[in-house]
C-alpha cells in the first residue's frame, strides 16, 4: 500500500529564516506530486506540482520554491519567510493518469 | 477559470439524521470531482472519487453523485454520527490541477 509523509509536523520559525518541508511518497513509482496552502478560513491553494523529477510548475508567484530530486521525494523551501508565509502546507500525490489524490498529515507553519 | 463553490459553509444536525452537502463547480469539462473529508488539524482523507463518464458513487454511508452539465455534485450521508463530523471539501480535476471548494464545515450533534 501507498503511504506520504511530511516533515516536520509544525514548525514556528521567525521571519527571514529559511524553510525546508520535505514530502516522500512510498509504495509508488513515478508520481505526481504537489504542494498545497491552506490559510485559515480559506481553502486550499495549489502552489507547485510535479510530473517527474525536476520537472516543477508553479502555480502562484510568491517566496516559495519546490524541488524534486528524488521520484518520490518533493521539497518546498524558502530563502526568507514572512508573515504571509503562515499556514498548512499539505502534500499530495496521485498516480499518473489516475485522478485520485491522497493528501499527507500537513506542516503547520507558523511565521513570527 | 473554473470556480468551485459548496454550499453551506457550515451546518450542524442531531444524530441520525439524512444529509446532503453541496458542492457546484463553473466549467463542466472536468476529468473527475473527488469529494474528501478533514478533521481539524489534519490531512484530507479521499471519500469518493466520481470519474466523469460516471453519475455516482457509493461507499458505506455516503453516496456522491454528479451532473457534469449542470456543474453540480451532492454528497449525501446517510444516518449522520457523531463521527461525521469534519469538513468535507470537493475537488474538480483537470489534467493536473485540482480545484479546490472552501469546504462545509459539518456538526453532528449528539
Amino acid at each position: 500500500s501507498q503511504t506520504i509523509h511530511q516533515w516536520p509536523a509544525t514548525l514556528v520559525q521567525p521571519v527571514g529564516s529559511p524553510l525546508s518541508l520535505e514530502c516522500t511518497v512510498e509504495g509508488t513509482s513515478n508520481p505526481n506530486l504537489y504542494w498545497y496552502r491552506q490559510a485559515a478560513g480559506r481553502g486550499l491553494q495549489l502552489l507547485f506540482y510535479s510530473v517527474g523529477i525536476g520537472q516543477i510548475s508553479s502555480e502562484v508567484p510568491q517566496n516559495l520554491s519546490a524541488s524534486r530530486p528524488q521520484d518520490r521525494q518533493f521539497i518546498l523551501s524558502s530563502k526568507k519567510l514572512l508573515l504571509s508565509d503562515s499556514g498548512f502546507y499539505l502534500c499530495a500525490w496521485n498516480r499518473q493518469g489516475v485522478n485520485e489524490q491522497f493528501f499527507g498529515p500537513g506542516t503547520r507553519l507558523t511565521v513570527l | 477559470k473554473q470556480e468551485v463553490t459548496q454550499i453551506p459553509a457550515a451546518l450542524s444536525v442531531p444524530e441520525g439524521e439524512n444529509l446532503v452537502l453541496n458542492c457546484s463547480f463553473t466549467d463542466s469539462a472536468i476529468y473527475n470531482l473527488q469529494w474528501f473529508r478533514q478533521d481539524p488539524g489534519k490531512g484530507l482523507t479521499s471519500l469518493l472519487l466520481i470519474q466523469s463518464s460516471q453519475r455516482e458513487q457509493t461507499s458505506g454511508r455516503l453516496n456522491a453523485s454528479l451532473d457534469k452539465s449542470s456543474g453540480r455534485s451532492t454528497l449525501y450521508i446517510a444516518a449522520s454520527q457523531p463521527g461525521d463530523s469534519a469538513t468535507y471539501l470537493c475537488a474538480v480535476t483537470g489534467t493536473y490541477k485540482y480545484i479546490f471548494g472552501t469546504g462545509t464545515r459539518l456538526k453532528v450533534l449528539a
